[in-house]
């Protein structure tokens, strides 16, 4: 079945600098991939998502990008501040199917 | 407009009781989820409503039932709790019937089964 992995499972960096997280897929017919943000105690909120007809998509200091080929996506947060804090998922949709499968999950620490 | 609400916040049981999580939505959406969250594990589905009066399996089913009482509701039931259902369960609904729609979560059920 459909295959999300994702690393770092933890990630620190100073605040002002750049984080990355990479996720892989295993299903090359995975059409739409999100991101989640969850903060401690709440659910997964959405950030930012791409679709397979699109390479890069950007918002504001969040941008996304994807190579189907490699079957690699990441997400890049640029001059992070300590409420960039959480823990983030990757996830893919299985084409024609309802199933969003996610990756482990990265805590990033942003620290001040 | 509240988004998704689950109940109860918290729960503990004994080996073997049940329970009903509750979750409504107020965004009309057709789709509804259900995932429960482990360490190091994601997100895994355990079942799924791609509409009203449908409800299907997802990779974790074993052990739950669920019910869509109405485009709202979706409820999830443990007959015969066992420790390995000791997670956090969150409730999702979509707008879309179909994979390309993003999920909204509620702030989850922390549910610990001794």
């Amino acid at each position: 079945g459909e295959n999300v992995e994702q690393h770092p499972s933890t990630l620190s960096v100073q605040e002002g600098d750049s984080a990355v997280i990479k996720c892989t897929y295993s299903d090359s017919a995975s059409n739409y991939f999100p991101w989640y943000k969850q903060e401690l105690g709440k659910g997964p909120q959405l950030i930012i998502d791409i679709r397979s007809n699109v390479g890069e998509k950007k918002d504001q200091r969040i941008a996304v990008t994807l190579n189907k080929t490699a079957k690699h996506f990441s997400l890049h947060i640029t001059e992070t501040q300590p409420e960039d804090s959480a823990v983030y998922f990757c996830a893919a949709n299985i084409t024609g199917g309802f199933k969003t499968i996610f990756g482990a999950g990265t805590r990033l620490f942003v620290k001040a | 407009n509240a988004g998704v609400t689950q109940t109860p916040k918290f729960q503990v049981l004994k080996t073997g009781q049940s329970m009903t999580l509750q979750c409504a939505q107020d965004m009309n959406h057709n789709s509804m989820y259900w995932y429960r969250q482990d360490p190091g594990m994601g997100l895994r589905l355990i079942y799924y409503s791609a509409s009203e009066g449908t409800t299907d399996k997802g990779e974790v089913p074993n052990g739950y039932n669920v019910s869509r009482l109405n485009k709202r509701e979706f409820s999830l039931r443990l007959e015969s709790a066992a420790p390995s259902q000791t997670s956090v369960y969150f409730c999702a609904s979509s707008e879309q019937t179909g994979a390309n729609s993003p999920l909204h979560f509620g702030n989850g059920t922390r549910l610990t089964v001794t």
